[in-house]
């Protein structure tokens, strides 16, 4: 069985802080895909990142980045000098090859970042 | 820029009635998904399918059936609503290869029923 957790269910910043969304997996696959998805009030879910269990290599994508650590099964996500349109619900989620490769969520994290 | 897209995006109705969510994508993608996801947040699969002519329950029982008798359209019924199926529903497709690629999803029903 597959399950993400995402402690922290409400963050509230100010413009320009740094916050990170904090993400923990568990699953028995071996071969596994981990992904971000941010949830504007428009309502769609719009796809972030992807990563695969065998790539531990951090990423940055201008302001976001992305900390995966198999060893302690997390996949953090950090927004850095934080913005207003940074406001949204953000999902993390897991796919593995045996779990006939669906999408496991999250609970999600909602983003208040205040002016 | 992901081409899904659901009808209508909010819809009223009352109790008892027969509704069809519809969904539609032009990406040739095989898999697609319904998620129906609470107020509070969490996103929960309810159907999926791999292909034309195939679908399949997911891990939230639910009373809705889905179709697929094409590859770019999986439609959602409701043959009687009920207000506990007051929910938002998003539809998603992914590409069917060796690696898991990423699902794209519509923009949502928001669904209230009276």
């Amino acid at each position: 069985a597959q399950k993400v957790t995402q402690a922290q269910t409400e963050i509230s910043v100010v413009e320009k802080e740094d916050v990170t969304l904090d993400c923990v997996y568990e699953t028995r696959d071996t071969t596994y895909y981990l992904f971000w998805y941010k949830q504007p009030p428009s309502g769609e879910l719009v796809f972030l990142i992807r990563r695969n269990s065998f790539d531990e290599q951090n990423e940055i994508s201008g302001r976001y980045s992305w900390n995966f650590q198999k060893s302690t099964s997390s996949f953090n996500f950090t927004i850095t000098a934080s913005q207003v349109v940074d406001s949204a619900v953000y999902f993390c989620a897991l796919s593995g090859d045996n779990a006939g490769n669906m999408l496991t969520f999250g609970g999600g994290t909602r983003l208040m970042v205040k002016p | 820029e992901a081409d899904i897209y659901q009808t209508p995006r909010y819809l009223v109705i009352g109790t008892g009635k027969k509704i069809t969510l519809e969904c539609s994508q032009t990406m040739g993608h095989d898999k697609m998904y319904w998620y129906q996801q609470d107020p509070g947040m969490e996103l929960h699969l309810i159907h999926y399918s791999y292909g034309v002519n195939s679908t399949e329950k997911g891990d939230l029982s639910s009373e809705s059936t889905v179709s697929r008798i094409r590859t770019e359209h999986f439609p959602l019924t409701l043959e009687s609503a009920r207000p506990s199926h007051t929910s938002q529903y998003l539809c998603a497709s992914s590409d069917h290869g060796t690696e898991n690629t990423e699902a794209f999803f519509g923009q949502g029903t928001r669904l209230t029923v009276v």
